[in-house]
């Protein structure tokens, strides 16, 4: 599986865009980005996931460098309830889904 | 739809007892895991199952059995509990392989070995 680097903790205000970054250089060319987030003492939970080009849905986008050594996960209005820990996991095509430390986001009302 | 259930939600065992966590889906899917999670840590790979009457070693099995006796269910057993067993523990379903990136997680089993 391809290494991920990400921030261990962001603060966004209320209201206001969050961008998320991943860095994956290690991914191959074959690797799906899978991003979840897990709220406070609950299970992990899907989010967005992409191979090559942006992705949009319900909850967030997700931005994918050319080159795809690296992604951002955009919220567009991050909320209170936005507040969890977001974890990028490449490779995650296969039975094993690889979870790092990710990122603690904190939502300031 | 209940999605994926987990059952108990909290128990306490002594060092050597055995005890079944039990997860259920209601979506049909063909792929199950289970995951534990200890604390400030991402979650690791216990056992998992690609159908009815399969399962495979994750990348830490020691210490657990699983059964996929139901396509639904997927038990995870610990037949002799120790301490290092402590954790919480998420049982987890997708599709199939080609979404088997797209999991959907339990509440999770806060389990706590004295």
């Amino acid at each position: 599986d391809a290494k991920t680097t990400q921030p261990n903790s962001m603060e966004s205000n209320e209201e206001e865009p969050v961008h998320l970054p991943c860095n994956h250089s290690t991914i191959s060319g074959t690797d799906y980005i899978h991003w979840y987030r897990q709220l406070p003492s609950q299970g992990p939970e899907y989010v967005i996931h992409g191979l090559t080009s942006n992705v949009n849905n319900r909850m967030a986008s997700l931005a994918i460098a050319e080159d795809r050594k690296s992604s951002t996960l955009i919220l567009h209005r991050a909320t209170l309830r936005d507040a969890a820990v977001y974890y990028c996991i490449p490779g995650a095509g296969s039975y094993q889904l690889t979870f790092g430390k990710g990122t603690k986001l904190s939502v300031i009302p | 739809n209940a999605g994926v259930t987990q059952t108990p939600k909290f128990r306490v065992l002594k060092t050597g007892q055995s005890m079944t966590l039990l997860c259920a889906q209601d979506m049909n899917h063909e792929y199950m895991y289970w995951y534990r999670q200890d604390p400030g840590m991402g979650l690791r790979l216990i056992h998992y199952s690609v159908g009815e009457g399969t399962t495979a070693k994750g990348e830490v099995p020691d210490g657990y059995n699983v059964s996929r006796l139901k396509k639904q269910n997927f038990l995870l057993g610990l037949e002799s509990a120790a301490p290092s067993q402590t954790s919480v523990y998420f049982c987890a379903s997708s599709y199939s392989v080609i979404r088997a990136g797209e999991q959907y997680f339990g509440p999770g089993t806060r389990l706590t070995v004295t």
